[in-house]
């Protein structure tokens, strides 16, 4: 069974450059949810999608970050411009609805020069 | 507030042991708790949940402990073996849908 899929796995970028991190739930997944991890913080919750429609964004950071979900099986999070405090390791997670269990992909390292 | 916490940030217990990972919620209309293990350059992997309903259930070799009262949960790993060296989360359901997780207690285990 394939689980979530995250791409790419490490990013490397410069100060001012677009990031685009991509998510494949998992087949039959109604819910997707975008979290980011680091140390100072933790596993913070960016936005969560239920039937490909955005429930929650308010822990977007900034307005310089935007997901989309246009179908069941795939959701991007960019970041345009990014900038060096958006290192960070980004994970993706799908579940069979609200209030389910999450499943995780390996995340995206994610690193602004 | 809307939070979940850890008491301890590390613990180290010797292989075979029994260990215990603490955590407390601040949400008492919670209804559902889940604990995940994340290993180093892995995402959360699920562990174990249990819903507010009940007060204790267990898994292979893994026990969650609910205590509504005093807004405490609990996993005990019983025989504790190399490969259950990792970070645990405890996560809570808050209202809206949102999955919120605590600090993380690193485990580390002694041969």
């Amino acid at each position: 069974d394939a689980g979530v899929i995250q791409s790419p796995r490490h990013e490397v970028t410069e100060m001012g450059q677009e990031v685009t991190l991509r998510c494949k739930p998992i087949s039959g997944h109604n819910s997707l949810f975008w979290y980011r991890q680091t140390m100072m913080r933790g596993l913070e919750l960016l936005i969560y999608f239920n039937n490909n429609v955005p429930i929650d964004d308010s822990g977007m950071p900034e307005d310089r970050f935007s997901a989309k979900m246009p179908n069941a099986s795939f959701s991007t999070l960019k970041i345009q411009p990014s900038e060096p405090r958006d290192s960070a390791v980004y994970f993706c997670a799908s579940s069979l609805g609200i209030g389910e269990k999450l499943f995780f992909g390996s995340g995206t390292q994610l690193s602004v020069l | 507030g809307e939070s979940v916490g850890l008491h301890l940030p590390t613990l180290s217990v010797q292989e075979g042991d029994n260990s215990i990972i603490n955590c407390a919620y601040s949400n008492s209309a919670s209804d559902y708790f889940i604990w995940y293990k994340q290993e180093s350059g892995k995402g959360p992997q699920f562990i174990i949940d249990i819903r507010s309903n009940m007060d204790k259930r267990q898994g292979q070799r893994v026990t969650v402990l609910l205590n509504k009262t005093v807004k405490h949960l609990s996993l005990q790993i019983a025989a504790t073996q190399p490969g259950d060296s990792a970070v645990y989360f405890c996560a809570e359901y808050i209202k809206g849908g949102k999955l919120i997780f605590g600090q993380g207690t690193e485990l580390s285990v002694k041969p």
